[in-house]
Protein backbone atom coordinates (compact mmCIF):
# COMPACT_ATOMS: atom_id res chain seq x y z
CA UNK A 1 0.00 0.00 0.00
CA UNK A 2 1.16 3.72 -0.70
CA UNK A 3 2.83 5.09 2.04
CA UNK A 4 4.20 8.95 3.18
CA UNK A 5 7.53 8.67 4.14
CA UNK A 6 9.21 11.29 6.47
CA UNK A 7 12.86 11.69 7.33
CA UNK A 8 14.40 11.75 10.03
CA UNK A 9 12.16 9.91 12.55
CA UNK A 10 13.29 11.44 15.41
CA UNK A 11 15.68 14.58 15.39
CA UNK A 12 17.92 16.37 18.53
CA UNK A 13 18.80 20.44 18.00
CA UNK A 14 19.98 23.12 19.59
CA UNK A 15 17.75 26.38 20.16
CA UNK A 16 18.61 28.39 17.51
CA UNK A 17 19.51 26.07 14.76
CA UNK A 18 17.57 24.97 11.78
CA UNK A 19 16.26 22.17 10.88
CA UNK A 20 14.75 20.46 7.68
CA UNK A 21 11.78 17.49 7.72
CA UNK A 22 11.65 16.14 5.04
CA UNK A 23 8.85 14.44 3.20
CA UNK A 24 7.94 12.00 0.55
CA UNK A 25 4.03 11.94 -0.17
CA UNK A 26 2.50 9.16 -2.29
CA UNK A 27 3.07 9.42 -5.42
CA UNK A 28 0.14 10.71 -7.30
CA UNK A 29 -0.99 13.12 -4.81
CA UNK A 30 -0.96 16.73 -4.90
CA UNK A 31 -2.11 18.42 -1.68
CA UNK A 32 0.32 18.15 0.63
CA UNK A 33 -0.02 19.00 4.31
CA UNK A 34 2.28 19.49 7.39
CA UNK A 35 0.67 19.27 11.02
CA UNK A 36 2.60 19.17 14.51
CA UNK A 37 1.47 17.21 17.56
CA UNK A 38 2.98 18.66 20.60
CA UNK A 39 3.62 16.05 23.14
CA UNK A 40 -0.17 15.06 25.02
CA UNK A 41 -1.71 17.57 22.92
CA UNK A 42 -4.15 17.81 19.98
CA UNK A 43 -2.85 17.48 16.34
CA UNK A 44 -2.36 21.00 14.82
CA UNK A 45 -2.39 21.95 11.28
CA UNK A 46 0.46 24.03 10.39
CA UNK A 47 0.17 24.48 6.38
CA UNK A 48 -1.08 23.47 3.12
CA UNK A 49 0.40 22.76 -0.09
CA UNK A 50 -0.71 22.95 -3.62
CA UNK A 51 0.41 23.56 -6.93
CA UNK A 52 3.77 24.54 -6.04
CA UNK A 53 2.22 27.38 -3.39
CA UNK A 54 0.97 27.42 -0.01
CA UNK A 55 -2.30 27.43 -0.19
CA UNK A 56 -2.98 27.61 3.61
CA UNK A 57 -1.47 28.21 6.82
CA UNK A 58 -2.02 28.67 10.39
CA UNK A 59 -1.12 31.16 13.10
CA UNK A 60 1.50 28.82 14.02
CA UNK A 61 3.54 29.01 10.85
CA UNK A 62 5.21 31.88 11.16
CA UNK A 63 8.66 33.98 9.33
CA UNK A 64 10.27 31.05 11.79
CA UNK A 65 8.78 28.07 9.40
CA UNK A 66 8.78 27.63 5.47
CA UNK A 67 7.95 24.79 2.86
CA UNK A 68 9.46 23.90 -0.33
CA UNK A 69 8.94 21.42 -2.97
CA UNK A 70 12.32 21.01 -4.44
CA UNK A 71 11.74 18.55 -6.83
CA UNK A 72 8.98 16.02 -7.91
CA UNK A 73 8.82 13.78 -4.88
CA UNK A 74 9.84 15.65 -1.64
CA UNK A 75 8.45 18.02 0.28
CA UNK A 76 10.31 19.89 3.26
CA UNK A 77 9.49 21.94 6.00
CA UNK A 78 12.32 24.02 7.55
CA UNK A 79 12.32 25.69 10.90
CA UNK A 80 14.63 28.42 10.66
CA UNK A 81 15.96 29.42 14.08
CA UNK A 82 14.28 26.80 16.48
CA UNK A 83 12.62 27.32 19.67
CA UNK A 84 12.30 25.13 22.73
CA UNK A 85 8.17 25.23 22.23
CA UNK A 86 8.90 23.36 18.89
CA UNK A 87 9.81 20.16 20.26
CA UNK A 88 6.49 18.16 18.73
CA UNK A 89 6.01 15.37 16.56
CA UNK A 90 5.74 16.66 12.73
CA UNK A 91 3.47 14.93 10.19
CA UNK A 92 3.22 15.22 7.15
CA UNK A 93 0.03 14.36 4.89
CA UNK A 94 -1.28 14.01 1.70
CA UNK A 95 -4.30 13.62 -0.45
CA UNK A 96 -5.00 13.44 -4.32
CA UNK A 97 -8.75 14.57 -4.11
CA UNK A 98 -11.05 16.68 -1.85
CA UNK A 99 -13.85 14.07 -1.58
CA UNK A 100 -16.80 15.84 -0.59
CA UNK A 101 -15.56 18.86 0.18
CA UNK A 102 -12.91 18.23 2.65
CA UNK A 103 -9.37 16.16 2.05
CA UNK A 104 -8.92 12.47 3.23
CA UNK A 105 -5.36 12.55 4.65
CA UNK A 106 -2.57 10.10 4.62
CA UNK A 107 -0.27 10.71 7.21
CA UNK A 108 3.94 9.86 7.24
CA UNK A 109 4.94 8.02 10.17
CA UNK A 110 5.91 11.34 11.75
CA UNK A 111 9.47 13.22 12.33
CA UNK A 112 10.21 14.04 16.40
CA UNK A 113 12.11 17.17 16.80
CA UNK A 114 13.69 17.41 20.30
CA UNK A 115 15.25 21.51 20.77
CA UNK A 116 17.43 21.28 23.62
CA UNK B 1 -12.03 29.64 16.85
CA UNK B 2 -13.37 26.16 15.20
CA UNK B 3 -13.20 23.63 17.98
CA UNK B 4 -13.59 19.77 18.07
CA UNK B 5 -14.53 18.54 21.79
CA UNK B 6 -14.07 15.39 22.75
CA UNK B 7 -14.07 13.44 26.60
CA UNK B 8 -10.25 12.57 27.18
CA UNK B 9 -11.25 10.15 28.82
CA UNK B 10 -9.74 7.56 29.65
CA UNK B 11 -12.51 5.18 28.49
CA UNK B 12 -12.23 1.40 29.48
CA UNK B 13 -14.58 -1.35 27.91
CA UNK B 14 -14.36 -5.27 28.28
CA UNK B 15 -13.21 -7.03 25.41
CA UNK B 16 -16.44 -7.90 23.40
CA UNK B 17 -18.38 -4.91 24.75
CA UNK B 18 -19.12 -2.05 22.53
CA UNK B 19 -16.84 1.07 22.90
CA UNK B 20 -19.01 4.25 22.20
CA UNK B 21 -16.80 7.95 21.27
CA UNK B 22 -18.00 11.07 20.88
CA UNK B 23 -17.37 14.40 19.47
CA UNK B 24 -19.02 17.68 19.17
CA UNK B 25 -17.72 20.40 16.93
CA UNK B 26 -18.22 24.01 17.04
CA UNK B 27 -18.30 25.41 13.19
CA UNK B 28 -22.06 25.01 11.93
CA UNK B 29 -20.62 25.05 8.39
CA UNK B 30 -18.28 21.86 8.81
CA UNK B 31 -19.32 19.65 5.92
CA UNK B 32 -16.80 16.42 6.81
CA UNK B 33 -15.98 14.38 9.67
CA UNK B 34 -13.58 11.80 10.00
CA UNK B 35 -12.90 9.51 13.15
CA UNK B 36 -8.89 8.80 13.14
CA UNK B 37 -7.02 6.25 15.09
CA UNK B 38 -3.63 7.47 17.17
CA UNK B 39 -2.01 4.22 19.09
CA UNK B 40 1.13 6.13 21.54
CA UNK B 41 3.79 7.37 19.79
CA UNK B 42 2.33 6.64 16.06
CA UNK B 43 0.64 8.72 13.27
CA UNK B 44 -3.24 9.18 12.81
CA UNK B 45 -4.54 6.51 10.54
CA UNK B 46 -8.07 6.98 9.04
CA UNK B 47 -11.12 4.62 10.10
CA UNK B 48 -13.87 6.03 9.46
CA UNK B 49 -14.98 9.38 7.20
CA UNK B 50 -19.10 10.74 7.37
CA UNK B 51 -20.66 13.67 5.24
CA UNK B 52 -24.14 12.69 5.69
CA UNK B 53 -26.43 12.48 8.74
CA UNK B 54 -27.51 9.57 9.84
CA UNK B 55 -25.24 5.88 10.03
CA UNK B 56 -22.34 4.41 8.25
CA UNK B 57 -21.02 1.33 9.02
CA UNK B 58 -17.49 -0.45 8.10
CA UNK B 59 -17.12 -3.62 9.47
CA UNK B 60 -17.23 -3.55 13.22
CA UNK B 61 -17.08 0.06 13.01
CA UNK B 62 -20.24 2.48 12.60
CA UNK B 63 -20.01 6.21 12.50
CA UNK B 64 -22.77 8.43 13.71
CA UNK B 65 -23.65 12.03 12.49
CA UNK B 66 -26.06 14.40 13.42
CA UNK B 67 -25.37 18.16 12.24
CA UNK B 68 -28.39 19.37 13.98
CA UNK B 69 -26.88 18.88 17.04
CA UNK B 70 -23.01 19.06 15.98
CA UNK B 71 -22.85 15.64 16.96
CA UNK B 72 -20.40 12.86 15.61
CA UNK B 73 -19.94 9.50 17.33
CA UNK B 74 -18.13 5.97 16.53
CA UNK B 75 -19.39 2.63 17.78
CA UNK B 76 -17.11 -0.10 18.08
CA UNK B 77 -18.64 -3.19 18.09
CA UNK B 78 -16.93 -6.88 19.47
CA UNK B 79 -14.29 -4.64 21.29
CA UNK B 80 -10.65 -6.15 21.20
CA UNK B 81 -8.09 -5.55 23.22
CA UNK B 82 -6.39 -4.18 19.75
CA UNK B 83 -8.62 -1.38 19.71
CA UNK B 84 -6.92 -0.14 22.81
CA UNK B 85 -5.76 3.83 21.11
CA UNK B 86 -6.62 6.94 21.74
CA UNK B 87 -9.26 8.01 19.23
CA UNK B 88 -9.43 11.12 17.28
CA UNK B 89 -12.44 13.30 15.86
CA UNK B 90 -11.59 16.01 12.87
CA UNK B 91 -13.77 18.28 10.52
CA UNK B 92 -13.84 19.97 7.74
CA UNK B 93 -15.48 22.92 6.14
CA UNK B 94 -15.48 22.93 2.33
CA UNK B 95 -11.83 23.05 1.07
CA UNK B 96 -10.08 24.20 4.49
CA UNK B 97 -7.79 22.00 6.74
CA UNK B 98 -8.60 19.17 9.10
CA UNK B 99 -9.22 20.49 12.80
CA UNK B 100 -8.68 17.47 15.07
CA UNK B 101 -9.63 17.36 18.49
CA UNK B 102 -7.68 16.33 21.44
CA UNK B 103 -8.87 12.94 21.30
CA UNK B 104 -10.48 9.83 23.40
CA UNK B 105 -8.17 7.43 24.80
CA UNK B 106 -9.62 3.92 24.80
CA UNK B 107 -8.88 0.72 26.63
CA UNK B 108 -9.99 -2.77 26.05
CA UNK B 109 -9.68 -4.76 28.94
CA UNK B 110 -9.13 -8.62 28.28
Amino acid sequence: EPEVTQTPSHQVTQMGQEVILRCVPISNHLYFYWYRQILGQKVEFLVSFYNNEISEKSEIFDDQFSVERPDGSNFTLKIRSTKLEDSAMYFCASSNHRAEGANVLTFGAGSRLTVL
Amino acid sequence: QKEVEQNSGPLSVPEGAIASLNCTYSDRGSQSFFWYRQYSGKSPELIMSIYSNGDKEDGRFTAQLNKASQYVSLLIRDSQPSDSATYLCASASGNTPLVFGKGTRLSVIA
